[in-house]
């Protein structure tokens, strides 16, 4: 069973347009983050969310928007989509803020 | 605030050498620190971690890291690579029990040569 799963995998999409990336975790955590990684191999956390609070990166655009319907959930939306927003984004979840991070396998978005 | 520093974007070693991987951290608080491997198009997995225990931490795959806090840093070392050792290498850092979400330096990429 994959601990940390997200979909699709891979995304291109034209600009302007709005899309959601999907993640989901087994693992019974409390917090659940979404990092972006970009074509330098830097890792940038956005978001992390832990019981309904949600802590946001201040550099984060707000076209980025975390969802989290349940625990176990935590999807990302994004709206209007730029250039700039081409990266791998990954989600992940540990048992509490500042432990071990679980990742997903990463969703390679393309924005054309 | 925390930072995270690892010296060398790339490292090239052959097979059979040993393998140094350079991190330097800064936290106003007792860190925290983890190094993460990330191999091709997969997500990170953790390869170990320091939480103010032993200063010495053994991790996954033969690699260990020493805490050193009169240097603030946690170089990861291995003492013989192999092929399946290439990937990307990330150190992290946490503020201990405050709880605070991990900050990553900027990545190592590590290449053995046959």
């Amino acid at each position: 069973d994959t601990a940390v799963s997200q979909t699709p995998k891979y995304l291109v999409t034209q600009m302007g347009n709005d899309k959601s990336i999907k993640c989901e975790q087994n693992l019974g955590h409390d917090t659940m983050y979404w990092y972006k990684q970009d074509s330098k191999k830097f890792l940038k956390i956005m978001f992390s969310y832990n019981n309904k609070e949600l802590i946001i990166n201040e550099t984060v655009p707000n076209r980025f928007s975390p969802k989290s319907p349940d625990k176990a959930h935590l999807n990302l939306h994004i709206n209007s989509l730029e250039l700039g927003d081409s990266a791998v984004y990954f989600c992940a979840s540990s048992d509490r803020q500042g432990e071990k991070l679980f990742f997903g396998s990463g969703t390679q978005l393309s924005v054309l | 605030a925390q930072s995270v520093t690892q010296l060398g974007s790339h490292v090239s070693v052959s097979e059979g050498a040993l393998v140094l991987l350079r991190c330097n951290y800064s936290s106003s608080v007792p860190p925290y620190l983890f190094w993460y491997v990330q191999y091709p198009n997969q997500g990170l997995q953790l390869l170990l971690k320091y939480t103010s225990a032993a200063t010495l931490v053994k991790g996954i795959n033969g690699f260990e890291a020493e805490f050193k806090k009169s240097e603030t840093s946690f170089h990861l070392t291995k003492p013989s690579a192999h092929m399946s050792d290439a990937a990307e290498y990330f150190c992290a850092v946490s503020e201990g029990n405050a709880g605070n979400m991990l900050t990553f330096g900027g990545g190592t990429r590590l290449m053995v040569k046959p």
